[in-house]
């Protein structure tokens, strides 16, 4: 089964600087998706930046980066230049394909993340 | 704006009480979801669906069923709510394999008290 692992329940950081959420995930699966979705206090769970496993780049989108190490089955996200927007949840998630070309997304347990004027 | 609408922010319920959770997207998905939120757990998947009618389970089915009778709409149903039932309920949807691509859209949760 795959599991996905967020070893830090919490982190803090200040305004402008920059912060690393750790993310390790199992499976056996060749060909996935990752993702880190973030939920700020009015709960909408947004999307900040997903990765294909068959890509060797990561991915990046503004001041957000993951560094993808697929051997080791890391997915870390880097926000660069901390703002205090940024202050929510982070959930690191797999995806798994399952028959009928539908797929669930398998998540971690969370990261708070707060930054700090 | 594309949206996933809860019908409820907030609920309070008895123990015992049948509840019903509404879920409706507008982006003609087909892929509909429902998770429960739990502080240090994360989000679980409790059911989906891939089709009008069609229903799976997902990590945490008991003490819940689903419902999807037209493509916009899913609902999660709790036969009997218990107060172990009380959490952060919250609803998403998916294109048809298209999931990887654009990842899924969440509604913004229902908060269920069960007393």
């Amino acid at each position: 089964a795959q599991t996905v692992t967020q070893s830090q329940p919490e982190m803090s950081v200040q305004e402008a600087e920059t912060v690393t959420l750790s993310c390790t995930y199992d499976t056996s699966e060749s060909n996935y998706y990752l993702f880190w979705y973030k939920q700020p206090p009015s709960r909408q769970m947004i999307l900040v930046i997903r990765q294909e496993a068959y890509k060797q780049q990561n991915a990046t989108e503004n001041r957000f980066s993951v560094n993808f190490q697929k051997a080791a089955k890391s997915f870390s996200l880097k926000i660069s230049d901390s703002q205090l927007g940024d202050t929510a949840m982070y959930f690191c998630a797999f995806m798994k394909m399952l028959g009928g070309g539908s797929e669930k997304l398998v998540f971690g347990k969370g990261t708070k993340l707060t930054v700090n004027p | 704006d594309v949206k996933v609408t809860q019908s409820s922010r907030y609920l309070v319920k008895r123990t015992g009480e049948k509840v019903f959770l509404e879920c409706v997207q507008d982006m003609d998905h087909e892929n509909m979801f429902w998770y429960r939120q739990d502080p240090g757990l994360g989000l679980r998947l409790i059911y989906f669906s891939y089709d009008v009618k069609m229903k799976e389970k997902g990590d945490i089915p008991e003490g819940y069923s689903v419902s999807r009778e037209k493509k916009e709409r899913f609902s999660l149903i709790l036969e009997s709510a218990s107060t172990n039932q009380t959490s952060m309920y919250l609803c998403a949807s998916s294109l048809l394999r298209q999931g990887g691509i654009y990842g899924y859209t969440f509604g913004s949760g229902t908060r269920l008290t069960v007393v």
